[in-house]
């Protein structure tokens, strides 16, 4: 139904290595967000996209919302320690639903 | 600010009791949220608040009582505690989801136990 799927749910890079994590939902987004949550921490906000085709950045990450509106894409460039962390999608921003996340591992 | 507030941090009980997960905020949010992570799991919606005196269900609200009495407030309630409650839960707010770039602003957790 209104389930967002994320792949893959974990990940492990070597410090210095790109990472991506990917979005997918059988029907199409109004939005989507995009969550980090730290070992033994909470979710917090990282971005909203909301345009087909959207892409926006901070800094090392590349947030892409797809042209149909039903997937979307985290990347890290060069990872470092301190990215660490699950990286939630998130669907809608009343009742949001959560995927499942991508829990990234950096060895230094 | 302090932003969500939860308490209490940590807390174990034992099958059959009963226990309040209170939830505050300060940022005069009309939204609030509860949810629950599993471990290695994402976060499912137990219950929301649209406003003072109005609540309703989640995805997973079996087990569990919210009421909203005042804006700030928007406590949690496990009548007969189970082992299958066994979690980490987070209150969660927003002032509006209809606003540009809402966001959910989120309390640190209570890992709770049930033994």
């Amino acid at each position: 139904g209104q389930q967002v799927m994320q792949i893959p749910q974990y990940q492990h890079v070597q410090e210095g290595e790109d990472f991506t994590t990917y979005c997918n939902s059988s029907t199409t987004l109004s939005n989507i967000q995009w969550y980090k949550q730290r070992p033994g921490g909470h979710p917090v906000f990282l971005i909203q996209l909301v345009k087909s085709g959207e892409v926006k950045k901070q800094k090392r990450l590349t947030f892409q919302f797809g042209e149909a509106k039903k997937n979307s894409s985290l990347h890290i460039t060069a990872t470092q320690t301190t990215d660490v962390g699950t990286y939630f999608c998130a669907r809608g921003s009343f009742k949001t639903i959560f995927g499942a996340g991508t829990r990234l591992f950096v060895k230094a | 600010n302090a932003g969500v507030t939860q308490t209490p941090k940590f807390r174990i009980l034992k099958i059959g009791q009963s226990m309040t997960l209170q939830c505050t905020q300060d940022m005069n949010h009309n939204y609030m949220y509860w949810y629950r992570q599993d471990p290695g799991m994402g976060l499912k919606l137990i219950y929301y608040s649209v406003g003072a005196g109005i609540t309703d269900k989640g995805e997973v609200p079996n087990g569990y009582n919210v009421s909203r009495s005042t804006t700030e407030d928007f406590p949690l309630r496990l009548e007969l505690a189970a082992p299958s409650q066994t979690s980490v839960y987070f209150c969660a707010s927003s002032y509006s989801p209809q606003a540009t770039n809402e966001k959910l602003f989120f309390g640190s957790g209570t890992q709770l136990s049930v033994l």
